[in-house]
């Protein structure tokens, strides 16, 4: 079975660098994209990006320019860097395995999600 | 503000038919699959249908999906008090290269 489980400090300041890690056990990270969704504390989610297995990353235009995402395949990890936060990036990370073509946008397995609070 | 628009709640007794809608553009619902994602408190999202009305294995078919223009539906007859969750509708949006979601439907089985 699939699992997925996303780590990281819970609380980051203002201006800082949200780091989070999503492990991946019970299959391969290769073969399938890899990405991160948030859902804010109202219930929204909202798309952050992707990893897909040709290497390419895709980011949602409105964060691209403070957001990478990246793959160890050696460590089964999926990460996710997000600088310069302000309160509007507090939400619920989630890490989720997606299947079938990118633009299918199916994602099959879900990380339980990682709360992160921005707050000085 | 969500790129897709669902209404924010929805109700039904026990056994009764609900839907919930989802409204897009051309760029996403209009050209591109729905998929629908079903949400119990303190869980992440599964997924619901795929593909505008396909069921993944496992989930009863009293869940169908319908896609219609730049709108879609979700539709769940015989409601039980365990479908009380938040449905979420997404699809592909061409203009944004990647998918978008629904602002979420909280079901409720009173």
């Amino acid at each position: 079975q699939v699992q997925l489980q996303e780590s990281g400090p819970g609380l980051v300041k203002p201006s800082e660098t949200l780091s989070l890690l999503c492990t991946v056990s019970g299959g391969s990270i290769s073969g399938y994209y890899w990405n991160w969704i948030r859902q804010y504390p109202g219930k929204g989610l909202e798309y952050i990006g992707y990893f897909d297995y040709s290497q390419t990353t895709h980011y949602n235009p409105s964060l691209k320019s403070r957001v990478s995402i990246s793959v160890d395949t050696s460590k089964n990890q999926l990460s996710l860097l997000l600088s310069s936060v302000t309160t509007a990036d507090t939400a619920l990370y989630y890490c989720a395995r997606g299947f079938g073509t990118v633009a299918a946008g199916l994602f099959d397995y879900w990380g339980r999600g990682s709360l992160v609070t921005v707050s000085s | 503000q969500s790129v897709l628009t669902q209404p924010p709640s929805a109700s039904g007794t026990p056994g009764q038919r609900v839907t919930i809608s989802c409204s897009g553009s051309n760029s996403n619902i209009g050209s591109n699959t729905v998929n629908w994602y079903q949400q119990f408190p303190g869980t992440a999202p599964s997924l619901l249908i795929y593909t505008d009305n396909q069921r993944p294995s496992g989930v009863p078919d009293r869940f169908s999906g319908s896609k219609s223009g730049t709108s879609a539906s979700l539709a769940i007859s015989g409601l039980q008090s365990e479908d009380e969750a938040d449905y979420y509708c997404a699809a592909w949006d061409d203009r944004f290269h990647g998918p978008v979601f629904g602002g979420g439907t909280r079901l409720t089985v009173v």
